[in-house]
């Protein structure tokens, strides 16, 4: 299987800010990366595909990026609407694997 | 617009099976990828499986020997079948369409596992 890795696992942010985060892969899955939004109580949200395509309906404030092993999601202006956990996933091969998810909260 | 409807026992006995079933509306379940991925309470997602609407399955090698999942194109619906349960497999269950990036999802159950 191919594991995931996210950092960090929880950042605090003020509204306005720029939010990083990056996720690594076991090995090479190209460009077969996805994120996803999820609040607290609800299903996750596809964000980004193929590392750096934004889902339509998605604002433009999220971003993707990357390929091979690492890739980073950015959120260029951190609102309090944002607050969720965010997990990146694999899908170059089987099975499909996930990150363990960054904790992104508003101070 | 495409939603996802699952239903099933909330509460399963050790050494059961878990059966849980995905009902699709506002679009066919015809030509598209459907799958199922679980949160248990407080940690991350796992991949449980995914079928092609012709029947074709793929299975996470860790539940591979406990799981099946089917299709019934009359009904629009796709299933699960987890065997043997213990409490490791007490979590929310959630469908979703799509092979690799999975744009539509259901709410999820809560599916626990206790006596």
């Amino acid at each position: 299987d191919i594991q995931m890795t996210q950092s960090p696992s929880s950042l605090s942010a003020s509204v306005g800010d720029r939010v990083t985060i990056t996720c690594q892969a076991s090995q090479d899955i190209t460009k077969y990366l996805n994120w996803y939004q999820q609040k607290l109580g609800k299903a996750p949200k596809l964000l980004i595909y193929d590392a750096s395509n934004l889902e339509t309906g998605v604002p433009s404030k999220f971003s993707g990026s990357g390929s091979g092993t690492d890739f980073t999601f950015t959120i260029s202006s951190l609102q309090p609407e944002d607050v969720a956990t965010y997990y990146c996933q694999q899908y170059d091969s089987l099975p499909r694997t996930f990150g363990p998810g960054t904790k992104v909260d508003v101070k | 617009q495409v939603q996802l409807q699952e239903s099933g026992p909330g509460l399963v006995k050790p050494s059961e099976t878990l059966s849980l079933t995905c009902t699709v509306s506002g679009g066919s379940i015809n030509s598209y990828y459907w799958t199922w991925i679980r949160q248990p309470p407080g940690k991350g997602l796992e991949w449980i499986g995914q079928i092609y609407y012709t029947g074709s399955t793929n299975y996470n090698p860790s539940l591979k020997s406990r799981v099946t999942i089917s299709v019934d194109t009359s009904k629009n619906q796709f299933s699960l079948k987890l065997s043997s349960v213990t409490a490791a497999d007490t979590a929310v269950y959630y469908c979703a369409r799509g092979r690799g990036a999975n744009r539509y999802w259901g709410q999820g159950t809560l599916v626990t596992v206790s006596s």
